[in-house]
């Protein structure tokens, strides 16, 4: 059964227009991550939420946000998504920080137009 | 800052050991994990090994780390075609919520 799961698989948007991508799990996890994994690149972490503390990592551009309404969901919000912009983005969670290994979803994949 | 490297490409023959390594340059990495990639999907958790331990052996996978020279590998027996996929070393220490991924090595096994 998935533990990590996120929605949609594939979304395709404008440029310029606003898009959600969601992830939510059944682990009861206190930390959830955001990575961003280019093609044949490693993922970049982008920010994670420990409970409702959020830590943005420096170099995260300023259009990415992000909002973790409880334990369970947490949405990646792109403010004016640009053509760079197009990725996988990867959703992970883990028990605590530190020695707490990471799992991860599928991943969506965002396709810019 | 801290790198990870990994070999870009490895290819095998079905049925031989893989053999996938990773170097790194953090001194303080306490854990140093394996992930597996298939296409178009996310990142599986193979498994993992603390920086007190010398070798983890779960079914046809090992792990090997030798601290002294910051070098970890995963070895595969009996490779078969499921296993063709992208393998990425991380590491991480304690104190840093950062997992530092190499940038995956493409694993292709030949029937």
């Amino acid at each position: 059964d998935a533990m990590v799961i996120q929605n949609p698989r594939y979304q395709v948007t404008q440029f310029g227009k606003p898009v959600t991508l969601s992830c939510s799990q059944t682990l009861n996890h206190n930390v959830m991550y955001w990575y961003q994994q280019k093609s044949s690149q490693a993922p970049k972490l982008l920010f994670h939420y420990y409970d409702k503390d959020f830590n943005n990592e420096a170099d995260t551009p300023d259009n990415f946000q992000s909002r973790r309404p409880n334990t369970s969901f947490c949405f990646l919000d792109i403010r004016s998504p640009g053509l760079g912009d197009a990725a996988m983005y990867l959703c992970a969670t883990s028990r605590g920080l530190g020695d707490q290994p990471q799992h991860f979803g599928d991943g969506t994949r965002l396709s810019i137009l | 800052g801290e790198d990870v490297e990994q070999s870009l490409f490895l290819s095998v023959r079905e049925g031989d050991s893989s053999v996938i390594n990773c170097t790194y340059t953090d001194s303080s990495s306490t854990y140093l994990y394996w992930y597996k990639q298939e296409p178009g999907a996310g990142l599986q958790l193979l498994t993992y090994i603390f920086s007190n331990m010398d070798m983890k052996q779960d079914q046809r996978l090992t792990v090997l780390l030798n601290k002294k020279d910051k070098h970890l590998s995963l070895r595969i027996a009996d490779t078969q075609t499921g296993d063709s996929a992208i393998y990425f070393c991380a590491e991480r220490s304690y104190n840093n919520n950062d997992m530092r991924f190499g940038a995956g090595t493409r694993l292709t096994v030949k029937p």
